[in-house]
C-alpha cells in the first residue's frame, strides 16, 4: 500500500518554463490537495478537488492550474515558472472532505532560477 | 476565510521537560482541529486531533485541549524525548468547506 505517491522529488526550472507534478493515491480518497510549504510560513494550500471531476482555489492559486484525472490523481501545472514558486510542494488526500487525516505524499523540492 | 496563528516558532526544551504550543483562530465555524509533526526532510504525519465538541484528548505523552470560546486549542507533550525533536503544524478545519488552514509551524528541539 503506497499512500500517496509524488513525482518528481526534485527539479530545477528556469524561468518561464513549464512543468507538472504528479500525484495518485490507492486509498480510495475522495478529496485530494496541493500545498506549498516555505520557511515560516506552514503550509499553505493552492488548489484542492474535493471529488472527481472537481476543483477549486485555494489561498494561493495564482501561477498554477490543477487537473483531477480521475479519483487516484491530481496534478498540478505551473505554466511558466517564477522564482517565487521556489519551494516545497506536497499533495495530499483524506477520505473526508475537509475531515479527518490528511495522507501527504513526500514532497517536491522546486527551485525555480 | 480561515486565519490560524501558531506559536512559539521555536521551542528548546531539556529531554524530560514538557513542551506546550499554542494556537488561535479565526472562524468560529472551524470544528476539527489537528495537529501534524514533520521531521526534518520528511512528511507532515498527524499525531493527534480534536473535535469541536469535546475540551480535551489524550493519546499517551499528548494531549491536546480546545477552548472554543476563546478560539483557541493546545498541544501538550510531557516526559520530552530527543525523538520528538521535528517541526509541529496546528490545523483547523470546516468540513463545509473541504479546506485545512495550517499555523505556520513551531520548530520542537529536545536537548539530551
Amino acid at each position: 500500500n503506497a499512500g500517496v505517491t509524488q513525482t518528481p522529488k526534485f527539479q530545477v526550472l528556469k524561468t518561464g518554463q513549464s512543468m507538472t507534478l504528479q500525484c495518485a493515491q490507492d486509498m480510495n480518497h475522495n478529496s485530494m490537495y496541493w500545498y506549498r510549504q516555505d520557511p515560516g510560513m506552514g503550509l499553505r494550500l493552492i488548489y484542492y478537488s474535493a471529488s472527481e471531476g472537481t476543483t477549486d482555489k485555494g489561498e494561493v492559486p495564482n501561477g498554477y492550474n490543477v487537473s483531477r484525472l480521475n479519483k487516484r490523481e491530481f496534478s498540478l501545472r505551473l505554466e511558466s515558472a517564477a522564482p517565487s514558486q521556489t519551494s516545497v510542494y506536497f499533495c495530499a488526500s483524506s477520505e473526508r472532505q475537509g475531515d479527518g487525516e490528511l495522507f501527504f505524499g513526500e514532497g517536491s523540492r522546486l527551485t525555480v532560477l | 476565510g480561515e486565519n490560524v496563528e501558531q506559536h512559539p516558532s521555536t521551542l528548546s526544551v531539556q529531554e524530560g521537560d514538557s513542551a506546550v504550543i499554542k494556537c488561535t483562530y479565526s472562524d468560529s465555524a472551524s470544528n476539527y482541529f489537528p495537529w501534524y509533526k514533520q521531521e526534518l526532510g520528511k512528511r507532515p504525519q498527524l499525531i493527534i486531533d480534536i473535535r469541536s465538541n469535546v475540551g480535551e484528548k489524550k493519546d499517551q505523552r499528548i494531549a491536546v485541549t480546545l477552548n472554543k470560546t476563546a478560539k483557541h486549542f493546545s498541544l501538550h507533550i510531557t516526559e520530552t524525548q530527543p525523538e520528538d525533536s521535528a517541526v509541529y503544524f496546528c490545523a483547523a478545519s470546516n468540513n463545509n468547506f473541504n479546506k485545512f488552514y495550517f499555523g505556520s509551524g513551531t520548530k520542537l528541539n529536545v536537548k539530551p
